[in-house]
């Protein structure tokens, strides 16, 4: 079966700083990698995807990283704001593009 | 506007109850998925419909149906015969095939 994981359930961060979100899959045919925000109490927002040929993409503040070498995808976050807490889902589709593979997500935490 | 909307957002049944979530949206997208998220966990995906009258099940899907008479309405049915119904249910829909999936701001079901 697929698998999403991530290295470290939670990061916390200095207001100003950078951050910087991991996460490892397992399945090497997934066409796109997917970052996803959720706040307290609510639905997750897509923030950027990454096509499986492309090493780098950059978004609005953020910066997604793909390593197909060693199956590492990371989230990028510049000048982290209190508004970035949230909890962070890497997720993956699958080659027939039917479904959606979440990871168990980070929670992270910016200190004011 | 358009949007995904679940609903109720909080929901409370007793043990051996089946219960429906409903799931609407206005965006015109032709998949639909549910996905059940638990405390500190990720998302694991119940069912899925890429089109009207039909549906696939996911990694989770015991104890659960669904039905897909109308493009814009994916209701799930927590049936009696799930385990461990309580958790956070979140709905999403997307384009065919597309990274980002607009979600609802999910149904928080307790069984008692």
């Amino acid at each position: 079966g697929e698998s999403v994981g991530l290295h470290l359930p939670t990061l916390s961060v200095q207001e100003g700083d950078n951050s910087i979100i991991n996460c490892a899959y397992s399945n090497s045919a997934s066409d796109y990698f997917i970052w996803y925000k959720q706040e307290s109490g609510k639905g997750p927002q897509f923030i950027i995807d990454i096509r499986s040929n492309m090493d780098k993409r950059q978004g609005q503040r953020v910066t997604v990283l793909l390593n197909k070498t060693v199956k590492h995808l990371s989230l990028q976050i510049a000048a982290t704001q209190p508004g970035d807490s949230a909890v962070y889902f890497c997720a993956e589709i699958s080659n027939t593009g039917n479904q959606f593979y979440f990871g168990t997500g980070t929670s992270l935490t910016v200190i004011p | 506007d358009g949007g995904i909307t679940q609903s109720p957002k909080y929901l409370f049944r007793k043990e051996g109850q089946n219960v429906t979530l409903s799931c609407e949206q206005n965006l015109n997208h032709d998949a639909m998925y549910w996905y059940r998220q638990d405390p500190g966990q990720g998302l694991r995906l119940i069912y899925y419909s890429q089109i009207v009258n039909d549906f696939q099940k996911g990694d989770i899907a015991e104890g659960y149906s669904v039905s897909r008479e109308k493009k814009e309405s994916f209701p799930l049915t927590v049936t009696s015969a799930q385990k461990n119904p309580t958790a956070f249910y979140l709905c999403a829909s997307s384009i065919a095939g597309d990274t980002e999936a607009f979600f609802g701001q999910g149904t928080r079901l307790t069984v008692v």
